[in-house]
């Protein structure tokens, strides 16, 4: 059971912004919000993480809600390359048992037209 | 720097034929997950190593699967029987140790298997 939403797919246009939102209502205290992102034909590639504060990195923002039940990823610019499933997943140690392994859901299809 | 690299690419094999998949993991990394993703669907995962000791095989869906990591750092999953169910990606990750469970792993490009 991933406990995230994501809309099954998104569109977004060659070098505008996109916002791919993910719900997380059960979300507990200690667990982080992690994004993962899968071009086709490639394994899962990590794109940022976060608990409570907004991040910034060089791939991407991730926008966090006050309440933390939901969370956006997102894209300043998108580019043809950025066509990938985008994977919303929560970690910690309400996660993925003593170790823990990603629980992935069904992911966002993003397409991006030029 | 090299990442996580997974051989072969790409297998078919008869239905009944066994199977071995090998994972390469990033230098220095303790962690090992093995996962599954059939056509469509997010990878499901299958078994965690810590260095050389399998210390969870929950996900393994039958005993035809088998999984090693003798070394600590190469890993091989190795598929008896196969059946055309098995057909899948199966995708390798390592990261480093990781206490608060949240460090990011690090995916290979899977070994696409495909059962006739």
């Amino acid at each position: 059971d991933a406990k995230t939403t994501q809309p099954n797919s998104m569109e977004s246009n060659e070098e505008e912004p996109v916002h791919l939102p993910c719900n997380h209502s059960t979300i507990s205290g200690t667990d982080y919000i992690h994004w993962y992102r899968q071009l086709p034909s490639q394994g899962p590639e990590y794109v940022i993480h976060g608990l409570t504060s907004n991040v910034n990195n060089r791939m991407a923002s991730l926008a966090i809600a006050e309440d933390r039940k939901s969370s956006t990823l997102i894209l300043h610019r998108a580019t043809l390359r950025d066509a990938a499933v985008y994977y919303c997943i929560l970690r910690g140690s309400n996660y993925g048992g003593s170790q823990g392994n990603l629980i992935f859901g069904k992911g966002t299809k993003l397409s991006v037209k030029p | 720097g090299a990442g996580v690299s997974q051989s072969p690419r790409y297998k078919v094999a008869k239905r009944g034929q066994d199977v071995a998949l090998r994972c390469d993991p990033i230098s220095g990394h303790v962690s090992l997950f093995w996962y599954q993703q059939a056509l469509g669907q997010g990878p499901e995962f299958l078994t965690y190593f810590q260095n050389e000791a399998q210390l969870d095989k929950s996900g393994l869906p039958s005993d035809r699967f088998f999984a090693e990591r003798p070394e600590g750092s190469v890993s091989t999953l190795k598929i008896q029987r196969t059946q055309q169910e098995d057909s899948a990606v199966y995708l390798c990750a390592s990261s480093k140790k990781d206490r608060d469970l949240i460090a990011p792993q690090h995916f290979g490009d899977g070994t696409r298997l495909s059962i006739l």
